[in-house]
């Protein structure tokens, strides 16, 4: 069975300052892996995702997150906090070959310190 | 091009009743998920249909039904229904990309209250 952690469930950052939101994953097969935001009282919105091309993944807004297989981890980082980066985001996991379930993380709240 | 709509946005049910949540999905998209979203918590894959056969079932008891209709708008139904289902219910339409994996796109939710 697949399964996603997501370490700290609230996280704060200074405007301006790195995000770094971690996630870690267990699969018994290459995962595809996801990371998601979504904002109060609105549905979820896809950032990245991994599909076992380039590690390296760049999404919307200027996240980006890199597969490392070794760590079994799918960590989401942004170089500049903004005050609109505040939500909430979900690591999701799912098995490659069209199969279309998402395991989904309990989330992490990122609030960004003015 | 409108995204996914899901309708009612809110409901308010007693225990013991039942509900049916709708959900039209982006235009050529066939695949349609449900989630179910309790507060504090990521979602929990619930049901996914293609072209209106199951494809997938997740961990919820028979009291949830979906199906799936030609124009591949989808119904979740939840028949006597427990104060543990007020829960934010997600639903995602697909779309298969050149990476061979389905992106999946969420509408913003029906949330339901269970008094």
């Amino acid at each position: 069975a697949q399964s996603v952690t997501q370490l700290g469930s609230h996280v704060s950052v200074s405007e301006g300052a790195l995000v770094l939101l971690r996630c870690n994953y267990s699969s018994s097969v290459p995962p595809y892996l996801f990371w998601y935001v979504q904002y109060p009282n609105q549905g979820l919105q896809l950032l990245l995702k991994y599909t076992s091309a380039a590690t390296l993944v760049k999404g919307i807004n200027g996240f980006e997150a890199e597969f490392k297989k070794s760590e079994t981890s799918f960590h989401l980082t942004k170089p500049s906090a903004h005050m609109s980066d505040a939500a909430e985001y979900f690591c999701a996991v799912s098995e490659p070959f069209g199969n279309e379930k998402l395991t989904f993380g309990t989330g992490t709240r990122l609030t960004i310190i003015p | 091009d409108a995204g996914v709509t899901q309708s009612p946005t809110h409901l308010i049910k007693t225990r013991g009743q039942q509900v049916t949540l709708r959900c039209s999905p982006i235009s050529g998209h066939k695949s349609v998920s449900w989630y179910q979203q309790v507060l504090g918590q990521g979602p929990q894959f619930i049901f996914q249909y293609y072209e209106k056969e199951e494809r997938g079932r997740g961990n919820f008891p028979d009291r949830f039904s979906a199906r799936q209709f030609p124009n591949y708008s989808s119904e979740l139904n939840v028949n006597a229904l427990l104060l543990g289902d007020s829960a934010l219910y997600l639903c995602a339409s697909s779309l298969w990309t050149s990476g061979g994996v389905y992106e999946q796109y969420f509408g913003p939710g029906t949330r339901l209250t269970v008094t």
